[in-house]
């Protein structure tokens, strides 16, 4: 089975420039959630996905930040314009979803990361 | 919302030491999970233990979710579990979802 997978693994941008951030999560599940870890401080929640509707997304800090999750598949989180406080390593994570199994108690797997620089 | 405790907050160890980390939560959870952030950047899933005791190599851990507390030991350290160790719960009052919430982590530091 395919672990959740994200891309690009390191992206460098200037101020004010865009990234999208991608992840494809394991193949069935529905939850999807979104984390970042700024400045070596804590792993922040930024927001969770059930299939293709936002189930949380109280962790988005402002409205530079856009995620997306059509079809209910992969997901992309932009951020536009970049800041420098945006730099960090952003994860995405995803779990079974209801109807699979008890997902309330399900575990996350989270990929790789996306480490973020902004210049 | 739900605290989550990690201590301590750093370790230093040589290598071949053991070690014990300690996660305390402020309230009654049903998923616990373990991680280990290596130097790049990755975030490895290491248990999902939200009671009872697993073991995976030189690593094991033990949840006692009455007492709101869950232990993480590293036997004969190796320079490659170096990075953060992280506590995550999952807040069961937190009803818009399931995501969950991370501690700030211990960081360890095995030199040879």
């Amino acid at each position: 089975e395919a672990g959740v997978t994200q891309f690009p693994s390191h992206s460098v941008i200037e101020k004010g420039q865009t990234v999208t951030l991608r992840c494809d999560p394991i193949s069935g599940h529905d939850n999807l959630y979104w984390y970042r870890r700024v400045m070596g401080k804590e792993i922040k929640f930024l927001l969770h996905f059930v299939k293709e509707s936002k189930q949380d997304e109280s962790g988005m800090p402002n409205n530079r930040f856009l995620a997306e999750r059509t079809g209910g598949t992969y997901s992309t989180l932009k951020v536009q314009p970049a800041e420098l406080e945006d730099s960090g390593v952003y994860f995405c994570a995803s779990s079974q979803g209801l109807g699979q199994s008890n997902s309330y108690n399900s575990p996350l797997h989270f990929g790789n990361g996306t480490r973020l620089t902004v210049t | 919302g739900i605290q989550v405790e990690q201590s301590p907050p750093d370790l230093i160890l040589q290598e071949g030491a053991n070690s014990t980390l300690r996660c305390n939560f402020s309230d009654s959870v049903n998923n616990l999970q373990w991680f280990h952030q290596n130097p790049w950047g990755q975030l490895i899933n290491l248990f999902y233990i939200p009671s009872g005791t697993k073991q995976n190599g030189r690593l094991s851990a033990t949840t006692v979710a009455t007492e709101r507390y869950s232990l993480l030991y590293i036997s004969s350290s190796q320079t490659t579990d170096s990075g953060v160790y992280f506590c995550a719960v999952r807040d069961p009052l937190w009803q818009a979802g399931t995501a969950l919430i991370f501690g700030k982590g211990t960081t360890l530091s095995v030199s040879s």
